[in-house]
Order: structure tokens, then sequence, then C-alpha cells
């Protein structure tokens, strides 16, 4: 059975900064590209970032570039989101979940059960 | 692009509903869409893939399409349970970049 199960959240002053990680089983995690998405309070989905099985290739929305950095360590099955500079409006759940294949995550596969981040002084 | 949905939609149990999502730009056809369904509380989970592929476990009472007239996708549930109640969103990408639709709240009453 695929699992992903995030950690790391909890509360934060703004300006901060937070290491989100998901941790990985039951799957040949180096064969899957993975996505970050956040859903802030009572709100959508919100895609933050994604990363190739590989590592080699990664993709930010526009709310993340320059303050997040997404990397894997395939050798521990692990994903991880690095996030700094941390704003009021980052406050969210954020999930992790697994792509189609390497190179691709146009559907999204399954999902963790989020690791909830507020930031907030 | 964006994928426009109605901010809510309810029907009674046992009727059909369908909830539509609707791409600003670029043929719908272009990039496959999906649906997840999230229980409150709960991660989404997927009901539709690739515009109309059901995930083993999801009942046929669930079923997706794509329409190039009107540049949207839908998802239509029949023979509504008081279990399908939740947040529906449908989610398509390009180079890279996931989007999803704003969601819509299925009320079953």
């Amino acid at each position: 059975e695929v699992q992903l199960l995030e950690s790391g959240g909890g509360l934060v002053q703004p300006g901060g900064s937070l290491r989100l990680s998901c941790a990985a089983s039951g799957f040949t995690f180096s064969s899957y590209a993975l996505t970050w998405v956040r859903q802030a309070p009572g709100k959508g989905l919100e895609w933050v970032s994604g990363i190739s099985g590989s590592g080699s290739s990664t993709y930010y929305a526009a709310s993340a570039k320059g303050r997040f950095t997404i990397s894997r360590d395939n050798s521990k099955n692990t994903l991880y989101l690095q996030m700094n500079s941390l704003r009021a409006e980052d406050t969210a759940v954020y999930f992790c979940a697994k792509g189609v294949d390497s190179g691709s995550y146009y559907w999204l596969d399954p999902w963790g059960q989020g690791t909830l981040v507020t930031v907030s002084s | 692009f964006m994928l426009t949905q109605p901010h809510s939609v309810s029907e009674s149990p046992g009727k059909t509903v369908t909830i539509s999502c609707t791409r600003s730009s670029g043929s719908i056809a272009s990039n496959y869409v999906q649906w997840y369904q999230q229980r409150p509380g709960s991660s989404p989970t997927t009901v539709i893939y690739e515009h109309n592929q059901r995930p083993s476990g999801v009942p046929d009472r669930f079923s997706g399409s794509i329409d190039s007239s009107s540049n949207s996708a839908s998802l239509t549930i029949s023979g509504l349970k008081t279990e399908d109640e939740a947040d529906y969103y449908c989610q398509s990408y390009y180079t890279s970049i996931v989007l999803f639709g704003g969601g819509t709240k299925l009320t079953v009453l």
C-alpha cells in the first residue's frame, strides 16, 4: 500500500523558517515525481511545488518561488519542503502527493494526511 | 489558464448532479482533467482521472467527461448518497504547473 506521511508543521513567526518532510512507503520512491499542495483554512487547494523522480528538475508556484525549496532524498524515501521568509498567508495544511511517473505529476494520487503550518506572532 | 467551478451545488438523495469545470483559455482536451473528493478533515482522493477514468474502488455512479464546445469538464454523480456530500475539485496542468479549480461544495439534502 502506498503511504505518504507528512511531518514538520507547527507554529512559526513571520519571517521564520520551517522544513516539512514527507516519508513515503509502498512504492519505488525514485521512480515517481512528487508534489506539495497546500490548503489555507476554509479555502481551496493550491499547488506549491513539484520535483522529478531523480530530483534534477524542480518547479514552483509563483507564491513559492524564491522562498521555498523542494528536495528529496531517494536513499531515505523522503521528500522535503524548506520554507523561508514565511508570511501569514502561508498558513495552511501542506499535503504531499505522488505523481504518475518519474517526470510527471499531472495526476496526484495518493495524498498524505497533511501537516499544519501556522505563521503568526 | 484558470479552472472555474460553481461554488456550490445541492441535490436530493437518489438524484443526479453535474459539476462543471471551465477552462479559461486553451483547449480542455489538451491536458488531462482529474477530479478529487475531499470530505471535511480528510485529504483529497481521486474520483476521476484522465478526463473519464475511474480508479478502482470508486463507484460507477461517478463519471467524468469533457465538452470541447463549452471548453469544460464535468463530473456527474448519479444515485446520490448522503456520503457523497463533500468538496470536489477539478485539476489540470501545463508545463509542470498544476492548476486546481476553486472547488465545489456538494450538499446532499
